[in-house]
């Protein structure tokens, strides 16, 4: 069963460095999405992202945040210069278009990412 | 705004028994979808059903009903004969039905406990 996937798992990185998370959406889908879970709390959109532009973004999603679609198959999330406040669950998500029917998001198994 | 709440932070129950998870939503949309999702201990989040505003027949699926009910806005969601397996953090969320990439709007969570 196709299924998305998100590379790395786990993340440690130092305050004020970059990092590039990377997903695999399931091949045939056209939307793609992130979403973060701070620990304990509950899972908050970041951006969607269709055609090759962003659709939609949140207000965390400020200019350390950025989304590429380098290649066919890859959908990146990049902070450019991390916080402590963004260490989180980044969950990446993808969903079809059936007709006008909005598809269900099919969601990755997470990237964990702490910020010391 | 949309707006998706679980008012039942933590449910702790023994095994066999029957629990329902509450969800009650707000939006101004006509349209809409509404989800509940599973994140076991292991952290991913698992889709199990969508439902649109459209149809407002109860679904069961094995030991799992779903009851919406658009005159109270709420979309709940029952285990029956619990077991251990089920412990878990259900997420109920919402979303418009338009064309497009929509963003999911999640409840705070219900953190489900089945002992044994």
């Amino acid at each position: 069963e196709p299924e998305v996937t998100q590379t790395p798992s786990h993340q440690v990185t130092q305050m004020g460095q970059e990092v590039i998370l990377r997903c695999v959406p399931i091949s045939n889908h056209l939307y793609f999405y992130w979403y973060r879970q701070i620990l304990g709390q509950k899972v908050e959109f970041l951006v969607s992202f269709y055609n090759n532009e962003i659709s939609e973004k949140s207000e965390i999603f400020d200019d350390q945040f950025s989304v590429e679609r380098p290649d066919g198959s890859n959908f990146t999330l990049k902070i450019r210069s991390t916080k402590l406040e963004d260490s989180a669950m980044y969950f990446c998500a993808s969903s079809d278009l059936l007709g006008l029917a909005v598809e269900t998001q099919y969601f990755g198994p997470g990237t964990r990412l702490l910020v010391l | 705004a949309q707006k998706v709440t679980q008012a039942q932070t933590e449910i702790s129950v023994v095994e066999k028994e029957d629990v329902t998870l509450d969800c009650v939503y707000e939006t101004r949309d006509t349209t809409y979808y509404l989800f509940w999702y599973k994140q076991p201990p292991s952290g991913e989040l698992v889709f199990l059903i969508r439902r649109n505003s459209f149809d407002e027949q109860n679904e069961i699926s094995g030991r799992y009903s779903w009851n919406f009910q658009k005159s109270t806005s709420s979309f709940n969601f029952t285990i029956t004969a619990s077991q251990v397996v089920d412990s878990a953090v259900y997420f109920c969320a919402l979303t418009p039905a338009y064309q497009g990439a929509q963003k999911l709007v999640f409840g705070q969570g219900t953190r489900l406990t089945i002992n044994p």
